[in-house]
């Protein structure tokens, strides 16, 4: 059984930083792609980016390159996304997300529970 | 880049009518890499459909995808309660690209 698991809710200040992990069980870690989603509130889906763990490439929106990194550690079977320069609309429910194998990033069946992630002064 | 835009934002029905929920691209896209999501409050999206038309895993057969190039519909035949909820398209691939999500509310 597939799980993805996050780590807690976080209160930064605008202009800071944050990293969000999300550690899988049930299955290689390899053979899928992680991606990180994000929704503010209220407001839609949004991709942030994805890692092909299998191999250490990633893939950015263009909003979002230099200041999204993504990464993957194979030893733990731990995704990792940091945003920097945080503002308040960056206050939003991060996802991480698999997909359905190791070189697409979607479809999307299994999503982590999601972190709160609240930018505030 | 891609644009999906879904239509209506909101769609106001009763239990036991069809719901029709329009995805539409801004440019061409293949069937092959086109997805609808269920979310409802305080949940993550599931899966509901991929390849524009198959069915996920566990959906049950009163929610029907189809469509190509740049039009792609989600119907749902006979809302049930629990059908109550926001819906997402997406486009996938080497990269993922969202719909702004249609809301079905009881009328």
């Amino acid at each position: 059984q597939v799980h993805l698991v996050q780590s807690g809710p976080e209160v930064k200040r605008p202009g800071s930083s944050v990293r969000v992990s999300c550690k899988a069980s049930g299955g290689s870690f390899t053979s899928y792609s992680i991606n990180w989603v994000r929704q503010a509130p209220g407001e839609g889906l949004e991709w942030m980016g994805g890692i092909l763990p299998i191999l250490g490439t990633t893939n950015y929106p263009q909003k979002f390159q230099g200041r999204v990194t993504i990464t993957a550690d194979r030893s733990t079977s731990t995704a990792y996304m940091e945003l920097t320069h945080l503002r308040s609309d960056d206050t939003a429910v991060y996802h991480c997300v698999r997909g359905v194998d190791a070189y697409n990033f979607g479809p999307n069946y299994h999503w982590g529970q999601g972190t709160l992630v609240t930018v505030s002064s | 880049e891609i644009v999906l835009t879904q239509s209506p934002d909101t769609l106001s029905l009763s239990p036991g009518e069809r719901a029709t929920l329009s995805c539409r691209a801004s440019r061409r896209v293949s069937s092959s890499y086109l997805a609808w999501y269920q979310q409802k409050p305080g949940q993550a999206p599931r899966l509901l459909i991929y390849a524009a038309s198959t069915r996920a895993t566990g959906i049950p057969d009163r929610f029907t995808g189809g469509g190509s190039g740049t039009d792609f519909t989600l119907a749902i035949n006979t809302l049930e309660p629990e059908d109550f909820a926001v819906y997402h398209c997406q486009l996938f691939g080497d990269s993922l690209t969202f719909g702004g999500g249609t809301k079905v509310e009881i009328k």
